[in-house]
């Protein structure tokens, strides 16, 4: 069953500005990852952020974690033409026998204007 | 060097036919997976095999068996194709321990069933 949730669907902005993409998921997670998706690609891993943990930053990536509201936020900053694509979350269930299950939320597409 | 590569990336049968989708990865991983992305960007995993042994099976069609000759390898096979099977299928893999890692994916095989 679908975990996370993303939000906005889409999302346009203007290189240079920021962009914040937030998830919301339904049950208690390890950790919840964050991917971005080019057109016509694989994903691509951007961030793990562990349930303990509360904010983390990767160059112009910051991600926040609020697991009493069950929420997870992406800021991208100074946002530039490559950043266009969908973004995911995921939140990690484990499985039994020590196999990761990661649940997918739909996506964020985010479109970076020149 | 391609860390997790699928073949074929493009897959157009016919309703009824047979087909299989291979994925090798060289990471090293002990862990892969197999994903299906429907036409609204949806991605939900199907399975998870861990050293040669399936481990997440989730409520996929018997008409789709994987196949892992080892560790590097997880091939996918459909009998019977329906047009309900048209979407991307993406291969996976993660080296999983005592803590969650990220997930390598490779870049798709879309699938179109006529």
């Amino acid at each position: 069953s679908q975990q996370g949730e993303e939000d906005p669907q889409a999302l346009s902005i203007q290189e240079g500005e920021n962009a914040t993409m937030n998830c919301s998921y339904k049950t208690s997670i390890n950790n919840l990852q964050w991917y971005r998706q080019n057109s016509g690609r694989g994903l691509v891993h951007l961030i793990l952020i562990r349930s303990n943990e509360r904010e983390k930053h990767s160059g112009r990536l910051r991600v926040t974690l609020d697991t009493s509201k069950k929420s997870s936020s992406l800021l991208i900053t100074a946002s530039r033409a490559a950043d266009t694509a969908s973004y995911f979350c995921a939140t990690d269930n484990r499985y039994q026998g020590g196999s990761e299950k990661l649940v997918f939320g739909k996506g964020t597409k985010l479109t970076v204007n020149p | 060097d391609t860390a997790v590569s699928q073949t074929p990336k493009y897959l157009v049968t016919q309703m009824g036919n047979d087909k299989s989708i291979k994925c090798e990865q060289n990471l090293g991983h002990d862990t892969m997976y197999w994903y299906k992305q429907d036409s609204k960007k949806f991605l939900k995993i199907m399975f998870s095999y861990n050293n040669k042994e399936l481990i997440i099976n989730e409520t996929v069609p018997n008409r789709f068996s994987p196949k892992s000759p080892d560790k590097a390898h997880l091939n996918l096979h459909i009998n019977s194709l329906e047009l309900g099977d048209s979407a991307v299928y993406f291969c996976a893999s993660s080296q999983v321990g005592t803590i969650s890692y990220e997930q390598y994916f490779g870049p798709g095989t879309r699938l179109t069933v006529t």
